[in-house]
């Protein structure tokens, strides 16, 4: 079965520094989903990726796609205390509806 | 504006006892979508319900149950709750379509104990 790995695990920055969170595939993603999670609180969606190559930003985040479609990162650029939370990775799985979901990057922001 | 709501953000309930949550979207979505996120493990999918009255098995459906009677409004109902239950549960609803427009809105999520 298809699984997404994430790393790290967990995270923890000081203001102003950039960072990177990886979402790998053992398979061909057909629609991968980045979301952030405060604490005890649902997702918030932050973007999503199907072409190979592909990027997108959003203020400081950027998310890009490889080119096989196996592998995501999400930069965040200059971090903030506010960019603090959970970040995870969801991927669509070919021929239905679900997602499968990486296990999450905790991240902290040190001010 | 687009909106999950989930019944209650806490739930502290016994051993045994009958458990009902409750997710309500307002987006007139036909697929919602009960998870259960732990620590490691991440999110598992526990059912899924593509139209009213239908629905499919996840990943964990052992010891849960769920009910889908109006097009809005899909429960999670743990017939006898036990302690390996105490996680947070997170509702999702999505349109009945494939990438890229099939993104998928959670709730805030309940944080459920069973003692």
């Amino acid at each position: 079965s298809q699984e997404l790995e994430q790393s790290p695990q967990s995270l923890i920055v000081q203001e102003g520094k950039n960072l990177t969170i990886n979402c790998t595939s053992s398979k061909t993603l057909y629609g991968l989903y980045w979301y952030k999670q405060k604490y005890g609180e649902g997702l918030i969606f932050l973007m999503m990726l199907q072409k190979g190559g592909e990027e997108k930003s959003h203020e400081k985040i950027t998310a890009k796609l490889d080119e096989k479609k196996q592998q995501s990162s999400l930069h965040i650029t200059a971090s903030q205390p506010s960019h603090a939370g959970i970040y995870l990775c969801g991927a669509a799985t070919s021929g239905t509806y679900k997602y499968i979901f990486g296990t999450g990057t905790r991240l902290k922001v040190l001010a | 504006d687009v909106k999950v709501t989930q019944s209650s953000r806490y739930l502290v309930k016994r051993t045994g006892e009958k458990v009902f949550l409750e997710c309500v979207q307002d987006m007139d979505h036909e697929n919602m979508f009960w998870y259960r996120q732990d620590p490691g493990l991440g999110l598992r999918l526990i059912y899924f319900s593509y139209d009213v009255k239908m629905k499919e098995k996840g990943d964990i459906p052992e010891g849960y149950s769920v009910s889908r009677e109006k097009k809005e409004r899909f429960s999670l109902i743990l017939e006898s709750a036990s302690t390996n239950q105490t996680s947070m549960y997170l509702c999702a609803s999505s349109l009945p379509k494939y990438p890229p427009h099939n993104e998928q809105f959670f709730g805030p999520g309940t944080r459920l104990t069973v003692l």
